[in-house]
């Protein structure tokens, strides 16, 4: 069965520093992922998606950046975070196919930049 | 671009009642609808789906109905239980596109 492996849990940083956050995929092949941020008590915005090995689309302008070194890992970072990156940050997978079908999400990490 | 909203920030009803949540989203080329339930702290939990297709599909005490004249989904849970509270986020996605869009959720609270 798939699992997405999403770490750490919980994060805090200060202002200015770097942050990496790795999320890996088991038991499928070629997935389609994503990194959300999730501001408290309020929806789930798309950060980035993959369809492959190196190919990142970002959907809104940030301090952040990803990247898909291998097929079935993705990576969130930022040289220097700000006050604005706190957040509850979730991983998701979905399958590649000629159908959209169901994403899986991580268990998010809550990242508190001080 | 899509857009998926909901009508209401919070609902409460009371224990064994049927709730409802709605949602509405902009894009008629939006061509796949989720239900996802998030408990505090949690990632989301995936429902019931719907493609654009049908009008309604069932679940396990779950109906999910698709209205595409007015762009407007729902999700019926029937028989309200306590550990239903959660938040409810409908999300759609565009048809070839590879990203859902969310909305904003809805909290569920139930009364005993």
């Amino acid at each position: 069965s798939q699992t997405i492996h999403q770490w750490p849990a919980t994060l805090v940083q200060p202002v200015g520093s770097p942050l990496s956050l790795e999320c890996t995929v088991e038991g499928t092949s070629n997935p389609n992922l994503y990194w959300y941020r999730q501001a408290a008590g309020r929806g789930l915005q798309l950060l980035f998606y993959s369809v492959g090995i190196g190919q990142i689309s970002s959907e809104v302008p940030q301090n952040l950046s990803a990247s898909r070194p291998q097929d079935r890992q993705f990576i969130l970072s930022s040289k220097k975070l700000l006050l604005s990156d706190s957040g509850f940050y979730l991983c998701a997978w979905s399958a590649r196919g000629p159908y959209n079908t169901e994403a899986f999400f991580g268990q998010g990490t809550r990242l508190t930049v001080v | 671009g899509e857009s998926v909203g909901l009508h209401l920030p919070t609902l409460s009803v009371q224990e064994g009642d049927n709730s409802i949540i709605n949602c509405a989203y902009s894009n008629s080329a939006s061509d796949y609808f989720i239900w996802y339930k998030q408990e505090s702290g949690k990632g989301p939990q995936f429902i019931i789906d719907i493609r654009s297709n049908m009008d309604k599909r069932q679940g396990q005490r779950v109906t999910v109905l698709l209205n595409k004249t007015v762009k407007h989904l729902s999700l019926q849970i029937a028989a309200t239980q306590p550990g239903d509270s959660a938040v409810y986020f409908c999300a759609g996605n565009l048809q070839g596109a590879q990203k859902l869009v969310f909305g904003q959720g809805t909290r569920l609270t139930i009364n005993p």
